[in-house]
């Protein structure tokens, strides 16, 4: 079993809908998850991080973690072509390591 | 200020060549990372490297050869690689290294491609 995994992709999506990411962990011991938005032939961004159960937002990004159900999620809001990326799902691991997903390519239709 | 640099951007090396790729940030971040990306696939972890010295190496061949000079510079010396290697190479700090609530920062990146 991977450590993480993301919902397969391509995810397409119209303009101004709401786009869902969805990300599984397998270690139950994880504290730390984070996505990172990566357009194409560009290094992973930061998008938010997320440490406790619940939902965090940060303008038309919310995160969602659930530690008991292993799940995290990413919802993007009002999406926008400039949203076309692939998104990484990332979780550190007990032994401090960043373990990634293997991404989701959303593309935003105009 | 949350910002990595890498020179170069691109590279292009034949087999036979000696290079180095080179990272700096001057956030005082203590922990820096070398990563590898192949198209179409997550970052994968190569070596870690805390308050200069090497935390991890993971099980990387012996042609990637990291140096830490100081705590802002990371470099990569690349030597008789191979076409396979040709990938995005990521570098990428953070404030400490075993802490769970850090969040790295990634540079830019440098694309190589061997000949």
């Amino acid at each position: 079993q991977k450590e993480v995994e993301q919902n397969s992709g391509p995810l397409s999506v119209p303009e101004g809908a709401i786009a869902s990411l969805n990300c599984t962990y397998s270690d139950r011991g994880s504290q730390s998850f984070f996505w990172y938005r990566q357009y194409s032939g560009k290094s992973p961004e930061l998008i938010m991080s997320i440490y406790s159960n619940g939902d965090k937002e940060d303008g038309r990004f919310t995160a969602q973690l659930n530690k008991a159900s292993q799940y995290v999620s990413l919802l993007i809001r009002d999406s926008q072509p400039s949203d076309s990326a692939t998104y990484l799902c990332a979780v550190k691991t007990l032994d401090y390591k960043l373990s990634f997903g293997a991404g989701t390519t959303v593309t935003v239709r105009a | 200020d949350t910002e990595v640099t890498q020179t170069p951007k691109h590279l292009v090396m034949g087999m036979t060549n000696k290079k180095s790729l080179k990272c700096e940030q001057h956030m005082g971040h203590r922990a820096m990372y070398w990563y590898k990306q192949k198209a179409k696939k997550p970052p994968e972890l190569m070596f870690v490297y805390s308050y200069e010295k090497l935390s991890i190496n993971e099980s990387v061949p012996s042609r990637f050869s990291p140096e830490c000079p100081n705590s802002s510079l990371l470099n990569l010396h690349l030597h008789a690689l191979q076409p396979e290697d040709s990938a995005l190479y990521l570098c990428a700090s953070s404030q400490e290294w075993r802490l769970q609530k850090e969040t790295q920062y990634f540079g830019p990146g440098t694309r190589l491609l061997v000949l």
